[in-house]
Protein backbone atom coordinates (compact mmCIF):
# COMPACT_ATOMS: atom_id res chain seq x y z
CA UNK A 1 0.00 0.00 0.00
CA UNK A 2 1.19 3.46 -1.12
CA UNK A 3 -0.92 4.99 1.91
CA UNK A 4 -0.67 8.90 2.08
CA UNK A 5 0.78 10.60 -1.40
CA UNK A 6 1.47 13.99 -1.77
CA UNK A 7 2.47 15.57 -4.82
CA UNK A 8 4.43 18.04 -4.89
CA UNK A 9 7.55 17.71 -2.51
CA UNK A 10 8.27 21.08 -3.29
CA UNK A 11 7.51 24.03 -5.03
CA UNK A 12 8.25 27.59 -5.26
CA UNK A 13 5.78 30.24 -6.54
CA UNK A 14 5.47 34.16 -6.85
CA UNK A 15 3.12 35.81 -4.75
CA UNK A 16 0.05 36.15 -6.33
CA UNK A 17 0.34 32.50 -8.41
CA UNK A 18 -2.47 29.90 -7.16
CA UNK A 19 -1.76 26.01 -7.19
CA UNK A 20 -3.02 22.76 -6.11
CA UNK A 21 -1.70 20.37 -3.45
CA UNK A 22 -2.65 17.15 -4.34
CA UNK A 23 -3.29 14.58 -2.12
CA UNK A 24 -4.58 11.09 -2.28
CA UNK A 25 -4.96 8.00 -0.39
CA UNK A 26 -5.37 4.19 -0.72
CA UNK A 27 -6.80 3.27 2.51
CA UNK A 28 -10.64 3.40 1.72
CA UNK A 29 -10.39 6.11 4.43
CA UNK A 30 -13.10 8.76 4.98
CA UNK A 31 -12.02 11.18 7.40
CA UNK A 32 -9.15 13.43 5.41
CA UNK A 33 -7.62 16.64 6.37
CA UNK A 34 -4.66 19.73 5.53
CA UNK A 35 -2.45 20.95 7.97
CA UNK A 36 0.30 23.52 7.89
CA UNK A 37 3.31 23.14 9.97
CA UNK A 38 5.34 26.18 10.77
CA UNK A 39 8.25 26.61 13.05
CA UNK A 40 7.45 27.47 16.73
CA UNK A 41 3.39 27.15 15.76
CA UNK A 42 2.91 22.93 15.50
CA UNK A 43 0.66 21.50 13.04
CA UNK A 44 -2.41 23.82 12.47
CA UNK A 45 -5.72 22.46 10.89
CA UNK A 46 -6.78 24.21 7.63
CA UNK A 47 -9.49 22.54 6.18
CA UNK A 48 -10.99 18.41 6.46
CA UNK A 49 -13.15 15.92 5.01
CA UNK A 50 -15.00 13.33 6.57
CA UNK A 51 -16.56 11.42 3.13
CA UNK A 52 -16.64 12.47 -0.20
CA UNK A 53 -18.44 16.13 -0.87
CA UNK A 54 -18.10 16.75 2.77
CA UNK A 55 -15.92 19.54 3.82
CA UNK A 56 -15.01 21.66 6.89
CA UNK A 57 -12.93 24.45 7.98
CA UNK A 58 -10.44 24.10 10.35
CA UNK A 59 -8.33 26.90 12.21
CA UNK A 60 -6.78 28.66 9.04
CA UNK A 61 -8.67 28.30 6.16
CA UNK A 62 -8.23 31.89 4.95
CA UNK A 63 -6.58 31.30 1.35
CA UNK A 64 -7.21 28.11 0.70
CA UNK A 65 -9.74 25.70 -0.54
CA UNK A 66 -10.54 21.97 -0.86
CA UNK A 67 -12.77 19.80 -2.43
CA UNK A 68 -13.87 15.95 -2.36
CA UNK A 69 -15.16 14.31 -5.19
CA UNK A 70 -13.77 10.99 -4.64
CA UNK A 71 -12.95 9.05 -1.79
CA UNK A 72 -9.10 8.44 -2.34
CA UNK A 73 -8.65 12.66 -3.34
CA UNK A 74 -8.35 15.43 -1.32
CA UNK A 75 -6.73 18.36 -2.70
CA UNK A 76 -5.77 21.61 -1.37
CA UNK A 77 -5.92 25.21 -3.57
CA UNK A 78 -3.97 28.17 -2.95
CA UNK A 79 -5.70 30.76 -5.06
CA UNK A 80 -3.71 33.72 -4.79
CA UNK A 81 -0.40 32.87 -3.11
CA UNK A 82 1.02 35.18 -0.73
CA UNK A 83 4.62 34.61 0.99
CA UNK A 84 2.39 34.23 4.41
CA UNK A 85 1.93 30.78 3.02
CA UNK A 86 4.94 29.82 2.86
CA UNK A 87 5.04 26.41 4.91
CA UNK A 88 5.47 23.19 4.92
CA UNK A 89 1.68 21.14 4.48
CA UNK A 90 0.95 17.52 5.32
CA UNK A 91 -2.16 15.58 4.51
CA UNK A 92 -3.68 13.07 6.61
CA UNK A 93 -6.38 10.57 6.82
CA UNK A 94 -7.95 7.81 8.59
CA UNK A 95 -11.00 5.81 9.56
CA UNK A 96 -13.18 7.29 11.94
CA UNK A 97 -14.22 4.28 14.28
CA UNK A 98 -11.57 2.31 13.40
CA UNK A 99 -10.04 2.35 17.10
CA UNK A 100 -7.49 4.24 17.76
CA UNK A 101 -7.86 6.15 14.28
CA UNK A 102 -4.46 6.79 13.96
CA UNK A 103 -3.90 10.30 11.57
CA UNK A 104 -1.45 8.28 9.04
CA UNK A 105 0.03 11.51 7.07
CA UNK A 106 1.66 11.88 3.51
CA UNK A 107 5.46 12.56 3.22
CA UNK A 108 4.71 16.38 3.45
CA UNK A 109 5.18 19.50 0.27
CA UNK A 110 7.17 22.41 1.18
CA UNK A 111 5.92 25.07 -0.44
CA UNK A 112 8.06 28.79 -0.53
CA UNK A 113 5.77 31.87 -1.84
CA UNK A 114 8.31 34.46 -2.93
CA UNK B 1 -7.14 29.01 24.54
CA UNK B 2 -4.13 26.47 23.43
CA UNK B 3 -5.82 22.86 23.76
CA UNK B 4 -2.54 20.78 23.90
CA UNK B 5 0.64 22.62 25.71
CA UNK B 6 3.96 21.49 24.95
CA UNK B 7 6.06 23.39 27.62
CA UNK B 8 9.98 22.12 26.79
CA UNK B 9 10.82 23.37 23.45
CA UNK B 10 13.96 21.77 23.43
CA UNK B 11 15.35 18.78 25.50
CA UNK B 12 18.94 17.30 26.31
CA UNK B 13 19.21 13.97 27.35
CA UNK B 14 22.17 11.72 27.33
CA UNK B 15 21.67 8.08 25.43
CA UNK B 16 20.61 4.89 27.57
CA UNK B 17 18.78 7.49 29.95
CA UNK B 18 15.28 7.85 30.00
CA UNK B 19 13.61 11.00 29.22
CA UNK B 20 9.81 12.33 29.73
CA UNK B 21 7.96 15.05 27.26
CA UNK B 22 5.56 16.99 28.97
CA UNK B 23 2.10 17.61 27.05
CA UNK B 24 -1.35 18.50 28.70
CA UNK B 25 -4.46 19.27 27.06
CA UNK B 26 -7.92 20.71 27.64
CA UNK B 27 -11.37 19.29 26.22
CA UNK B 28 -14.89 18.90 27.28
CA UNK B 29 -15.56 15.94 25.44
CA UNK B 30 -15.52 12.59 27.41
CA UNK B 31 -14.62 10.89 24.45
CA UNK B 32 -10.87 11.81 23.90
CA UNK B 33 -8.13 10.29 22.24
CA UNK B 34 -4.22 11.31 23.03
CA UNK B 35 -1.66 10.29 20.49
CA UNK B 36 2.63 11.28 20.53
CA UNK B 37 4.30 11.89 16.65
CA UNK B 38 7.75 11.86 15.78
CA UNK B 39 9.27 14.17 13.41
CA UNK B 40 13.05 13.08 12.56
CA UNK B 41 14.80 15.59 10.33
CA UNK B 42 13.83 14.36 7.25
CA UNK B 43 10.82 15.47 7.78
CA UNK B 44 7.95 12.61 8.05
CA UNK B 45 5.55 11.96 11.33
CA UNK B 46 5.43 8.73 12.35
CA UNK B 47 2.74 7.83 14.92
CA UNK B 48 4.50 6.33 18.58
CA UNK B 49 1.99 5.57 20.55
CA UNK B 50 -2.12 6.21 21.57
CA UNK B 51 -4.35 6.50 24.63
CA UNK B 52 -7.92 6.66 25.25
CA UNK B 53 -9.76 8.79 27.54
CA UNK B 54 -11.17 5.79 29.01
CA UNK B 55 -8.22 3.45 28.96
CA UNK B 56 -7.25 2.24 32.53
CA UNK B 57 -4.03 1.38 32.06
CA UNK B 58 -0.99 3.43 30.37
CA UNK B 59 0.10 2.87 27.01
CA UNK B 60 3.42 1.53 26.01
CA UNK B 61 4.31 0.33 22.86
CA UNK B 62 8.31 -0.95 23.32
CA UNK B 63 10.22 1.84 24.43
CA UNK B 64 7.68 4.39 24.68
CA UNK B 65 5.30 4.73 27.35
CA UNK B 66 2.44 7.49 27.64
CA UNK B 67 1.99 8.68 31.58
CA UNK B 68 -1.69 9.28 31.81
CA UNK B 69 -2.65 11.59 34.32
CA UNK B 70 -6.62 12.41 33.48
CA UNK B 71 -7.88 13.84 36.55
CA UNK B 72 -4.03 16.39 35.81
CA UNK B 73 -4.94 16.39 32.03
CA UNK B 74 -1.53 15.24 31.53
CA UNK B 75 -0.34 13.20 28.67
CA UNK B 76 3.40 13.16 29.03
CA UNK B 77 5.80 10.80 27.17
CA UNK B 78 8.45 8.48 28.26
CA UNK B 79 11.38 7.17 26.27
CA UNK B 80 13.48 4.55 28.19
CA UNK B 81 17.20 3.91 27.23
CA UNK B 82 17.36 7.18 24.56
CA UNK B 83 18.67 6.01 21.55
CA UNK B 84 20.60 8.62 19.00
CA UNK B 85 18.32 7.88 16.41
CA UNK B 86 15.57 9.34 19.04
CA UNK B 87 16.69 12.98 18.21
CA UNK B 88 13.88 14.64 16.07
CA UNK B 89 10.69 16.57 16.84
CA UNK B 90 8.24 14.95 19.24
CA UNK B 91 4.04 15.91 18.52
CA UNK B 92 1.35 15.58 20.93
CA UNK B 93 -2.05 15.61 19.71
CA UNK B 94 -5.61 14.87 20.43
CA UNK B 95 -8.27 14.02 18.54
CA UNK B 96 -12.13 15.28 20.28
CA UNK B 97 -15.29 15.19 18.71
CA UNK B 98 -16.70 18.67 17.69
CA UNK B 99 -19.77 19.26 16.18
CA UNK B 100 -20.23 15.48 15.57
CA UNK B 101 -16.80 15.24 13.93
CA UNK B 102 -13.31 14.76 14.65
CA UNK B 103 -10.55 17.35 14.84
CA UNK B 104 -6.88 16.69 15.31
CA UNK B 105 -5.28 19.03 17.41
CA UNK B 106 -1.62 19.33 17.89
CA UNK B 107 1.00 21.11 20.39
CA UNK B 108 4.07 23.16 18.93
CA UNK B 109 6.32 20.24 19.80
CA UNK B 110 9.57 19.19 21.85
CA UNK B 111 12.39 19.03 19.71
CA UNK B 112 14.40 16.47 21.39
CA UNK B 113 18.70 16.31 20.91
CA UNK B 114 20.15 12.95 22.47
CA UNK B 115 23.85 13.41 23.23
CA UNK B 116 26.29 10.47 23.04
Amino acid sequence: NAGVTQTPKFQVLKTGQSMTLQCAQDMNHEYMSWYRQDPGMGLRLIHYSVGAGITDQGEVPNGYNVSRSTTEDFPLRLLSAAPSQTSVYFCASTEPGSGANVLTFGAGSRLTVL
Amino acid sequence: AQKITQTQPGMFVQEKEAVTLDCTYDTSDPSYGLFWYKQPSSGEMIFLIYQGSYDQQNATEGRYSLNFQKARKSANLVISASQLGDSAMYFCAMREVTSGTYKYIFGTGTRLKVLA
